[in-house]
């Protein structure tokens, strides 16, 4: 089975501390992507990638940026974190396309800004 | 672009009483249709997907969903709950012009014994 692992289940951060969420992949997955999840809201897409290298912006971008510079590892970074990043972040995979094939979910990052 | 809509924010259901959980989807085209479940404090896991074909779909811990076209809908069914299945469910609407999924806002549900 494809493996998703977020490094850190829960984090606490302070306001204006920069920020790495790490996501790593074991199963050769072109797509990768990361969302946060807030009640009420559903999940909300920040960026996702389609290969090394590429990326592109989702639907709430502001405040976030992401690396790839390993087909298996996206990295999302808060560049100075703030109270209202407070949420839970959700990174997945997918094999192309991934519309079509569905994506996979590590267990996610509970993330607290104080 | 494509939206997903689930009507129920939360409900709660008996342990051994059947569960619907309703999806409606907007889009021109047949879409690419999925249900996911979320147990607390975990990420995301695929129960079932709906591609083309028979347009009743089984997944996986006993939920089937059913594809109706007219209706724009995929909605979820398990014909007996158990304690278990307490979560929070999303459904999810991909196209082939575009990478991402949409995902509706989440049902909860709640099994009482």
């Amino acid at each position: 089975d494809v493996k998703v692992t977020q490094s850190s289940r829960y984090l606490v951060k302070r306001t204006g501390e920069k920020v790495f969420l790490e996501c790593v992949q074991d199963m050769d997955h072109e797509n990768m992507f990361w969302y946060r999840q807030d009640p009420g809201l559903g999940l909300r897409l920040i960026y996702f990638s389609y290969d090394v290298k590429m990326k592109e912006k989702g639907d709430i971008p502001e405040g976030y940026s992401v690396s790839r510079e390993k087909k298996e590892r996206f990295s999302l970074i808060l560049e100075s974190a703030s109270t209202n990043q407070t949420s839970m972040y959700l990174c997945a995979s997918s094999s192309v396309p991934g519309q079509i094939s569905g994506y996979t979910f590590g267990s996610g990052t509970r993330l607290t800004v104080v | 672009a494509q939206s997903v809509t689930q009507p129920d924010i939360h409900i709660t259901v008996s342990e051994g009483a059947s569960l619907e959980l309703r999806c409606n989807y907007s889009y021109g085209a047949t879409p690419y249709l999925f249900w996911y479940v979320q147990s607390p404090g975990q990420g995301l896991q695929l129960l079932l997907k709906y591609f083309s074909g028979d347009t009743l779909v089984q997944g996986i811990k006993g939920f089937e969903a059913e594809f109706k076209r007219s209706q724009s809908s995929f909605n979820l069914r398990k014909p007996s709950v158990h304690w278990s299945d307490a979560a929070e469910y999303f459904c999810a609407v991909g196209t082939l012009s575009d990478y991402k999924l949409s995902f509706g806002a989440g049902t909860t549900v709640t099994v009482r014994a």
